[in-house]
């Protein structure tokens, strides 16, 4: 079956901290890999993507890399500001045209 | 920029309403979804539809129903409100069922069922 695990949130940083959130995947065939993000109050937004294996996704800071091997979708920020504070969404697309998402790891950001 | 948009931000209605949900889309896009979000949950596919006058049923399908009368526009509805279904409602559209493109969402309703 297909399916998204996100670390537990939620998490709390200090202004400029190191961001990992964690996201692991169970998918048949060779899906995509999305991270959206949702700021308070607001739909979700997507943040980066990445289609195939090896693949890094990045946008506004944020990276992640399709690792095959470890299927995992690592969402990281070297950095983070009080306005990244938001959930963050892993999700996954197969070929079916389905998406699945996480459960979704909230984020607080701390001057 | 796709622009996909929800007919409120908020909504309260009292058990046993009919209500309609509405959104829109303005960029052609084929797919549309509905979404519900609750705490702990994530997001759980409602009912999605590939193309006019077609729909579908997600995960949790039990007590809300759709329409897609307009390639722009997908409504869903629940029949008679109960307070189990008060939530936030996202909808989303996607171009098409390629396997790289990805949803945009709308901004939600917040629905409560009182």
């Amino acid at each position: 079956g297909n399916s998204v695990t996100q670390m537990e949130g939620p998490v709390t940083l200090s202004e400029e901290a190191f961001l990992t959130i964690n996201c692991t995947y169970t998918a048949t065939g060779y899906p995509s890999l999305f991270w959206y993000v949702q700021y308070p109050g607001e739909g979700l937004q997507l943040l980066l993507k990445a289609t195939k294996a090896d693949d890094k996704g990045s946008n506004k800071g944020f990276e992640a890399t399709y690792r095959k091997e470890t299927t995992s979708f690592h969402l990281e920020k070297g950095s983070v500001q009080v306005s990244d504070s938001a959930v963050y969404f892993c999700a996954l697309k197969n070929a079916g045209n389905q998406f699945y998402f996480g459960t979704g790891t909230s984020l607080t950001v701390i001057p | 920029d796709v622009k996909v948009t929800q007919s409120s931000r908020y909504l309260v209605k009292r058990t046993g309403e009919k209500v309609f949900l509405e959104c829109v889309q303005d960029m052609d896009h084929e797919n549309m979804f509905w979404y519900r979000q609750d705490p702990g949950l994530g997001l759980r596919l409602i009912y999605f539809s590939y193309d006019v006058k077609m729909k579908e049923k997600g995960d949790i399908p039990e007590g809300y129903s759709v329409s897609r009368e307009k390639k722009e526009r997908f409504s869903l509805i629940l029949e008679s409100a109960s307070t189990n279904q008060t939530s936030m409602y996202l909808c989303a559209s996607s171009k098409d069922r390629g396997i790289n493109y990805e949803q945009y969402f709308g901004p939600g309703t917040r629905l409560t069922v009182t």
